[in-house]
């Protein structure tokens, strides 16, 4: 019962270096997100994906880079990386799109916690 | 542009007691549906309840249940019965309610404390 895994939990980057976030999900869901949560903020939307192959951008995709080349994974990338990319980092995944589903649910990955110095 | 409101930074509640969080928010749309989430110290969010707008009757789920007022644009959440594992960060939100929109919007946040 793993659901959506995210790695790492913790990461301090150094300003202009890239890395990227993992996120893998064993539950064969089609639609995955990438969602950034600043403090005392809500969650918002970076990236998502309909299915391997397929991604688009979400509310605040400058920065970053997506791809999603298998249903399971959908890691996120940060070319240059800048503090005001210091975040909380989450992947999500739905069986079915948030837009089609009846009874949409979506599971989250329990976090990756960024910090650009 | 949709927003949504948490007004309530922190609240805090009594086992066994009952709590309100407030939610409003603002919208022209017709069709959306409202959610809260609960997130817990490891960070993992997790659905507790959801509210279609065109549905009059309030959503429960089992201790958890909504005061939803379309016409204020209100979408209150009462946990009964408060117990220990409810204490969380809750987030109310939003999303409009048409085909391709995959966008939730999310409010600020409620920090929830169960005093034992």
């Amino acid at each position: 019962n793993a659901g959506v895994t995210q790695t790492p939990k913790f990461r301090i980057l150094k300003i202009g270096q890239s890395m990227t976030l993992q996120c893998t999900q064993d539950m064969n869901h089609n639609y995955m997100y990438w969602y950034r949560q600043d403090p005392g903020m809500g969650l918002k939307l970076i990236y998502y994906s309909v299915g391997a192959g397929i991604t688009d951008k979400g509310e605040v995709p400058n920065g970053y880079n997506v791809s999603r080349s298998t249903t399971e994974d959908f890691p996120l990338r940060l070319e240059l990386a800048a503090p005001s990319q210091t975040s909380v980092y989450f992947c999500a995944s739905s069986s079915a799109g948030l837009s089609i589903a009846t009874n949409e649910k979506l599971f989250f990955g329990s976090g990756t916690q960024l910090s650009v110095l | 542009a949709q927003t949504v409101t948490q007004s309530q930074p922190e609240m805090s509640v009594q086992e066994a007691e009952t709590v309100t969080l407030s939610c409003t928010y603002d919208t022209s749309e017709s069709d959306y549906y409202l959610f809260w989430y609960k997130q817990p110290p490891s960070r993992q969010m997790i659905l507790v309840i959801r509210q279609e707008a065109y549905k009059q009757q309030n959503a429960t789920e089992n201790r958890f249940s909504v005061n939803f007022q379309k016409a204020a644009k209100s979408f209150s959440l009462k946990i009964s019965d408060s117990q220990l594992g409810d204490a969380a960060m809750y987030f109310c939100a939003y999303r409009i309610l048409r085909f391709g929109n995959e966008k939730l919007t999310f409010g600020t946040g409620t920090r929830l404390t169960i005093i034992p």
